[in-house]
Order: C-alpha cells, then structure tokens, then sequence
C-alpha cells in the first residue's frame, strides 16, 4: 500500500481479555516501531524491528504485551489480559532502513479498556 | 538518558501570522537528529522538519523553520503565515545516531503543543 496501515481503528475491551493489533508496514521497509501514545502525551517507544528480528523490545511495560513480525513484513502488537492503565493510542511506524530518519505512521489504534 | 521537553501545553495564532513553539532536549551525545511533528485529529504523525544537530544551519520547509541553538540545547518552531490547516498537535522528537544495543532510531517524544488557528 502506499502507506503505513493500521487495524482495527478502534478497540473497546473488557479488562483480561486479549488483543491484537495489527500493523501493515510500507512495502519494502526494513525498520518498524511500535509506540504507545497514552491520552494527553507524546507517543513513547514500545519495541523495535529490523526484518523479522525483534532488535528492541525495551520499551513493552509488561510481560503482558508480546509483538512479532515472522515474515519481515506485518507486525502484530498483542496485549494479554488487558488492563485499564493499557487504555492509549497504539501508533506503527517504518522506515527504509536503520539509516534512514524518516518514519512514516500509520493512524494508530486506539484501545479502550473497560 | 534523552528527555525532550515541550514547555507550552496549547499555544494560539491568528491566520496569516506567525507562531514559535518551544522545546528544549537533554542529551550528552554530540551528534543525533531533531525533528518536529504534526498529529491533526487523524492522529497520524506527519514529519514537518528535521535538522541534524552537526549542521549549523538552520533547517526551513517552506513556512516552516526551525532555530536550533545546540549549546543551548533548544529547538524552537516557527511557523509564518499561519494556516486554518497548521492546527493540530506538534510534537518535538529526539533520535539517536548511536546504535544501543540493536535500537536504531526510535524517537523519543515531548508532551506536545496543541496549536490553534483563528480566522
């Protein structure tokens, strides 16, 4: 596609269930981010791939939040066990490259826990 | 560890006029990259500028452009001839030329400025 593509836009969830959220990169970019944009604040850094390796995951708050990328080009943010405090905007990025500084995002998906 | 710092929550400007939105970072590196984003209520971030902190010269993208005092560690946006089009929120951004650990270029974000244009 022509640009970052997020799904679903909007996700409402009853405290402990899980999620998955689903990240469509730019065709051909190496480098993704994910990052967490809690209501009111700057998005923060969650994980990092470069292809299908996962390169950063310093950023996951928990060990309830997982992310994958097997064949280098999708990714999927999962949150087990949702809880209230993962209630944000969870925004995807890529770039061309680990040397490239333009990031382009996609529109996010914001998760609401109730 | 960086820390980026927007120190105006909402900021206001007439059409046709000209607006500066501050931001201050903290870093002991001596090389990386700066970049100001636009997030409208679409909520997709939209890079306005970028300036790399060894050039001296000041980055602009038409009315857009930056003053960048490294020493200082400040790196403010102007915008000239406000538009009912530049409201939104700007975020301010640090990244890394450094590569920790495997992390290549995450951005690490201010609060934010929440822009708004009157007719």
């Amino acid at each position: 596609g022509a640009g970052v593509s997020q799904s679903p836009r909007y996700k409402v969830a009853k405290r402990g269930q899980d999620v998955a959220l689903r990240c469509d990169p730019i065709s051909g970019h190496v480098s993704l981010f994910w990052y967490q944009q809690a209501l009111g604040q700057g998005p923060e850094f969650l994980t990092y791939f470069q292809n299908e390796a996962q390169l950063d995951k310093s950023g996951l708050p928990s060990d309830r939040f997982f992310a994958e990328r097997p064949e280098g080009s999708v990714s999927t943010l999962k949150i087990q066990r949702t809880q209230q405090e993962d209630s944000a905007v969870y925004l995807c990025a890529s770039s061309r490259g680990p040397q490239n500084t333009e990031a382009f995002f996609g529109q996010g998906t914001r998760l609401t826990v109730v | 560890a960086q820390t980026v710092t927007q120190s105006q929550p909402e900021m206001s400007v007439q059409e046709a006029e000209t607006v500066t939105l501050s931001c201050t970072y903290d870093t002991s590196e001596s090389d990386y990259y700066l970049f100001w984003y636009k997030q409208p209520p679409s909520r997709q971030m939209i890079l306005v500028i970028r300036q790399e902190a060894y050039k001296q010269q000041n980055a602009t993208e038409n009315r857009f452009s930056v003053n960048f005092q490294k020493a200082a560690k400040s790196f403010s946006l102007k915008i000239s001839d406000s538009q009912l089009g530049d409201a939104a929120m700007y975020f301010c951004a640090y990244r890394s030329k450094v590569n920790y650990g495997g992390s290549q270029g995450n951005l690490i974000f201010g609060k934010g400025t929440k822009l708004s244009v009157k007719p």
